[in-house]
């Protein structure tokens, strides 16, 4: 079975501007949830989402949105991108809401100047 | 409440020795404790998980021992590997509801020398 699978890996951008990362999850998988990953504040949650619906939220501001399709892949979208968003953006996916099990991507490598 | 805190921040082991890294955590409604292992430029791959239920699973050279009463658990890595050298994570997810958000320890590089 395929595992989780995020596209771009590697992405540079400008700050002010916008940028969309795409997650595939594992067959089967309804469940996808995104996390950003910094040396400084290690691994934080950003958002769940199952059935095309966003399940859960973390601290992060409004500029910080995604989204599921009928096919359970979600894109995650940050506008107005600020230095402070470089990071190593995670997806992982799960089978459901009820599974404890989330099995992670390789990450997208975004990098902001 | 939702934190978890994980030590050391950085361990190295001799090759064939005992890795043992620490987690603790203060929400008493975390029902699931998973292990992550990452290599530098991959995702965190899912190791070893238990839950409360239990004080102790072991899967190969993998070993959580859970102390629930503490409020902590632990991985155990017996006969280290240089090919166990990565990053480590713990983390605890909060059960009831539909959120299944994990909280991720600091992590903890580990560096098994040959």
């Amino acid at each position: 079975k395929a595992g989780v699978t995020q596209t771009p890996r590697y992405l540079i951008k400008t700050r002010g501007q916008q940028v969309t990362l795409s997650c595939s999850p594992i067959s089967g998988h309804r469940s996808v949830s995104w996390y950003q990953q910094t040396p400084g504040q290690g691994l934080q949650f950003l958002f769940e989402y199952f059935s095309e619906t966003q399940r859960n939220k973390g601290n992060f501001p409004g500029r910080f949105s995604g989204r599921q399709f009928s096919n359970s892949r979600s894109e995650m979208n940050v506008s107005t991108l600020e230095l402070g968003d470089s990071a190593l953006y995670l997806c992982a996916s799960s089978y459901g809401t009820g599974s404890g099990e989330q099995y992670f991507g390789p990450g997208t490598r975004l990098t902001v100047t | 409440q939702q934190q978890v805190k994980q030590s050391p921040q950085s361990l190295i082991v001799q090759k064939g020795g005992i890795s043992i890294i620490n987690c603790a955590y203060e929400n008493t409604a975390f029902d699931y404790f998973p292990w992550y292992q990452q290599f530098p430029g991959k995702g965190p791959a899912l190791l070893i998980a238990i839950r409360p239920d239990v004080s102790e699973k072991k899967e190969g050279r993998f070993t959580i021992s859970f102390n629930k009463s503490a409020k902590q658990f632990s991985l155990h890595i017996m006969d280290s590997q240089p090919g166990d050298s990565a990053t480590y994570f713990c983390a605890a997810r909060r059960g009831g509801g539909s959120a299944r958000q994990l909280t991720f320890g600091s992590g903890t590089q580990l560096t098994v020398l040959p």
